[in-house]
């Protein structure tokens, strides 16, 4: 089955401690990218990466880190959480045509509380 | 910097009424344009979506139309259905090296 995966699904933390949140996908696809969900603003973009080894920065990238060694990976990394970065993540990937954007398919969501 | 906005941020219909919802970019390079619903609780799933060469487009009850000129996109739902309820987000993008703005997503309620 195709599908975006994103673990975990949910999270508490303290402010500081360092956590990853993975994400995969079984689909191919060359563009991978990270969303935060807040009541009232929508999905912000966090960072994207057009390929392996190939990433940017969203429009809110200030306190992340992303890496992409493989292709179907593309883990979210926050070296010292603060409350403000308490959110719903979304991972996304997408195929890649160059010049043309395609449709994204989302993660199922990880709900990350910082305190 | 490039933003999407959309109107209304929500809308209450009674059921079997027709459903509109707009959006405007700013990045004038923008080129796809699609539409996500989010039911409660779920991830975004595209509904439709619509690029720069079309000005037009429809699946069922579900259509999409595009000015690019005017720098907007608009999504029609005729005959609303309860599961029709849902956020509904329109996006914004260019080549698949750019970055994909969303608007802050409009709340549907269709009432029986």
């Amino acid at each position: 089955e195709a599908q975006v995966t994103q673990n975990p699904r949910y999270l508490i933390t303290v402010t500081g401690k360092k956590l990853t949140v993975t994400c995969s996908q079984n689909m191919n696809h060359e563009y991978m990218s990270w969303y935060r969900q807040d009541p009232g603003l929508g999905l912000r973009q966090i960072y994207y990466s057009m390929n392996v080894e190939v990433t940017d920065k969203g429009d809110v990238p200030e306190g992340y880190k992303v890496s992409r060694k493989e292709k179907r990976n593309f883990p979210l990394i926050l070296e010292s959480p603060s409350p403000n970065q308490t959110s719903l993540y979304f991972c996304a990937s997408s195929l890649s045509g160059g010049e043309r954007s395609y449709e994204q398919y989302f993660g199922p969501g990880t709900r990350l509380t910082v305190t | 910097g490039e933003n999407v906005e959309q109107h209304p941020s929500t809308l209450s219909v009674q059921e079997g009424d027709s459903a509109v919802i707009k959006c405007t970019y700013s990045d004038s390079a923008s080129n796809y344009f699609p539409w996500y619903k989010q039911e409660l609780g779920k991830r975004p799933q595209l509904i439709i979506d619509i690029r720069s060469n079309v000005g037009e487009k429809k699946d069922q009850r579900i259509a999409v139309t595009l000015n690019k000129t005017a720098k907007h996109f608009s999504l029609h739902i005729t005959e609303t259905q309860p599961e029709d309820s849902a956020v509904y987000f329109c996006a914004a993008s260019g080549t698949s090296y750019d970055k994909v703005i969303f608007g802050p997503g409009t709340s549907l309620s269709v009432i029986p």
